[in-house]
């Protein structure tokens, strides 16, 4: 079945650019999307096709996908952005979920 | 405004069948992939399966054999039951509405979640 990894923590200083990796085999073959989940909180798209913002999600936050990597940024990061992010592709009609990265800012 | 609200028995014991029933407002379910999506306490998201329109549905292989999903249009719900449920299956259970397969369009929207207990 296919997998998708991510790093189980990311740690980022306020202001700066958090970056969290999501690798597959071909997964920039497939979309990737990214989900916010807060604690205690149903988790919320951010991006979707690769790299396109639903209405009223920040434009600091960005993503891309090439290769075997996709990868979610977020600029200039604040302590609200605290939370777990998840990645997500299909593959053959199925959706797979990555393990979560839980960003600290610190 | 598009809402989900998951509904059904917050305790089910083992070995029975997990019900749960997601009602949808403000859009028809007709129209969108609706996917159900679980996760234990402490850990990540894992996606049950998805049906769209009574007529198309797909489940994750891991727990297929256990899955059925359905849709009443005229009540705008979906309702999924899970079979011989172990502790295992203790988890927060969400409803997403989503898009085609393959399509890239995210489920953008999500219900609150139901927490389900199994035990005795």
């Amino acid at each position: 079945s296919y997998e998708l990894t991510q790093p189980p923590s990311v740690s980022v200083s306020p202001g700066q650019t958090a970056s969290i990796t999501c690798s597959g085999d071909k997964l920039g073959d497939k979309y990737a999307c990214w989900y916010q989940q807060k604690p205690g909180q149903s988790p919320v798209l951010l991006i979707y096709q690769d790299n396109k913002r639903p209405s009223g999600i920040p434009e600091r936050f960005s993503g891309s996908n090439s290769g075997n990597t996709a990868t979610l940024t977020i600029s200039v990061t604040q302590a609200m952005d605290e939370a777990d992010y998840y990645c997500q592709a299909w593959d053959r009609s199925t959706v797979v979920f990555g393990g979560g990265t839980k960003l600290t800012v610190l | 405004q598009v809402q989900l609200q998951e509904s059904g028995p917050g305790l089910v014991k083992p070995s029975e069948t997990l019900s749960l029933t997601c009602t949808v407002s403000g859009v028809s379910i007709s129209s969108y992939y609706w996917s159900w999506i679980r996760q234990p306490p402490g850990k990540g998201l894992e996606w049950i399966g998805y049906i769209y329109n009574s007529g198309s549905s797909n489940y994750n292989p891991s727990l297929k054999s256990r899955v059925t999903m359905s849709v009443d249009t005229s009540k705008n719900q979906v309702s999924l039951k899970l079979t011989s449920v172990t502790a295992a299956d203790t988890a927060v259970y969400y409803c997403a509405r989503g898009y085609s397969p393959g399509g890239g369009g995210g489920m953008d929207v999500w219900g609150q979640g139901t927490t389900v207990t199994v035990s005795s």
